[in-house]
């Protein structure tokens, strides 16, 4: 489709809970990206892939964040053990490329409450 | 460190005043400046990409233009449906967001 699809919208743990999100990129697309958005609009930049592959995860904690892109599914972020601090809205964009000369196009988000 | 800095932080206009709002930066090997336009409870969407100093580009009422420190979006004559958060980000290695100009229009 021509829409980033992120499911769920909304999305409630207790701290110490697992949280998966996922996204669905649009067709034919072969970048995804992840961004997470706390506060004042900041966002930090989690993880790519390019098709099944991580691109970039430079920006993923590696002790409880895992992602992953398979073949004919939805790409899905998955929150081991929640933290407070995990609460923010969880952007995933997919492009034509990596440096999206034509500009990333986002999902509408999942908003986590870790309470 | 790569570095993006938005100002302000929030703008109030009335229709159909003019303004620009700013982004500047720091970042070693520039691949794209972007700007995108977020409404509340939705993701960004994209507006434009610059890529070298003196670039403009234009979609309506906005224009954005690109030196090699800053980049503004020039909004002429806004509207109320104008009003957003207007985000910056560039690209070297990664896509760095700014915090954004939270933009209000009053009728």
């Amino acid at each position: 489709g021509e829409e980033v699809a992120q499911t769920p919208k909304h999305l409630v743990r207790g701290e110490g809970q697992k949280a998966k999100l996922y996204c669905a990129p649009i067709k034919g697309h072969s970048y995804v990206f992840w961004y997470q958005q706390v506060l004042k609009n900041e966002f930090k930049f989690l993880i790519s892939f390019q098709n099944e592959n991580v691109f970039d995860e430079t920006g993923m904690p590696k002790e409880r964040f895992s992602a992953k892109c398979l073949p004919n599914s939805p790409c899905s972020l998955e929150i081991q053990a929640t933290k407070l601090e995990d609460s923010a809205v969880y952007f995933c964009a997919s492009s034509h490329e990596s440096a999206g000369g034509g500009g990333y196009t986002f999902g509408s988000g999942t908003r986590l409450t870790v309470v | 460190e790569d570095q993006v800095t938005q100002s302000p932080e929030a703008l109030r206009l009335q229709e159909g005043e003019s303004s620009s709002l700013n982004c500047s930066y720091t970042v070693s090997g520039l691949r794209g400046l972007f700007w995108y336009r977020q409404d509340p409870g939705k993701g960004p969407e994209f507006l434009f990409t610059l890529y070298s100093a003196g670039e403009e580009k234009e979609k309506e009422r906005l224009k954005a233009t690109l030196t090699k420190k800053e980049s503004f979006l020039h909004i002429t004559a806004p509207k109320p449906e104008d009003s957003a958060t207007y985000l910056c980000a560039v690209q070297a290695y990664d896509m760095r967001f700014g915090a954004g100009t939270r933009l209000t229009v009053k009728p």
